[in-house]
């Protein structure tokens, strides 16, 4: 079945426990992406990949690193969370480098304490 | 102003309706346009993409474009309970880049 998986789902940890969220695809798709939703804000672009070891800023990065040394790999690392990271993370691939048509994982609920 | 712009709702029509979502952006060199929806809960699913001027229907949906007005519309014909949900509207500003609209909450109602 051709999907999007992160893992974990749901996580709890506190201030400063650096954490690493995983995201696979397995449509060989060359676009790779992170978003964080919260309430009033809607869905925002953390971080974006174009193909393997390119990475771009999308609106809001700070706070946030990522690596793509594998296609079907793009885990979101917080070195150092803090609680204005409690957020509903999806991550979304695209078959286009230009992130069109981009479909999303079933998403990370992340809280720090 | 915000890149998208989208009317919060809730947006409520009867069951059977055309249900009608509206979005405006800001950003004129914008080429790539998308209708995701989004159930409590769950994750964004996309249901329509529009790149050119005009109307561009799929079974129940149509998405319209206008570049001049900078505005892109989802009808949704015959709507049915099963429709209500979050729909989220999205762009692709230079840089590939995918901005989403807060996004409209539908309730049709049986």
């Amino acid at each position: 079945e051709a999907q999007v998986t992160q893992n974990p789902r749901y996580l709890i940890t506190v201030t400063g426990k650096k954490l690493t969220v995983t995201c696979s695809q397995n449509m060989n798709h060359e676009y790779m992406s992170w978003y964080r939703q919260d309430p009033g804000l809607g869905l925002r672009q953390i971080y974006y990949s174009m193909n393997v070891e390119v990475t771009d800023k999308g609106d809001v990065p700070e706070g946030y690193k990522v690596s793509r040394k594998e296609k079907r790999n793009f885990p979101l690392i917080l070195e150092s969370p803090s609680p204005n990271q409690t957020s509903l993370y999806f991550c979304a691939s695209s078959p286009t480098s230009s992130g069109r048509e981009q479909y999303f994982g079933p998403g990370t609920r992340l809280t720090v304490l | 102003q915000k890149e998208v712009e989208q009317n919060s709702g809730p947006l409520s029509v009867p069951e059977g309706a055309i249900a009608s979502l509206n979005c405006t952006y800001s950003d004129r060199g914008s080429q790539s346009f998308f209708w995701y929806r989004q159930y409590s809960g769950k994750s964004p699913e996309l249901i329509m993409f529009i790149y050119s001027n005009g109307d561009k229907e799929d079974g129940r949906f149509t998405a319209q474009l206008n570049k001049a007005s900078q505005y892109v519309s989802l009808l949704i014909r015959d709507s049915q309970p099963s429709d209500s949900a979050t729909y989220l509207c999205a762009v692709i500003r230079a840089g590939n880049m995918l901005t989403f609209g807060g996004g409209t909450r539908l309730m049709v109602k049986p």
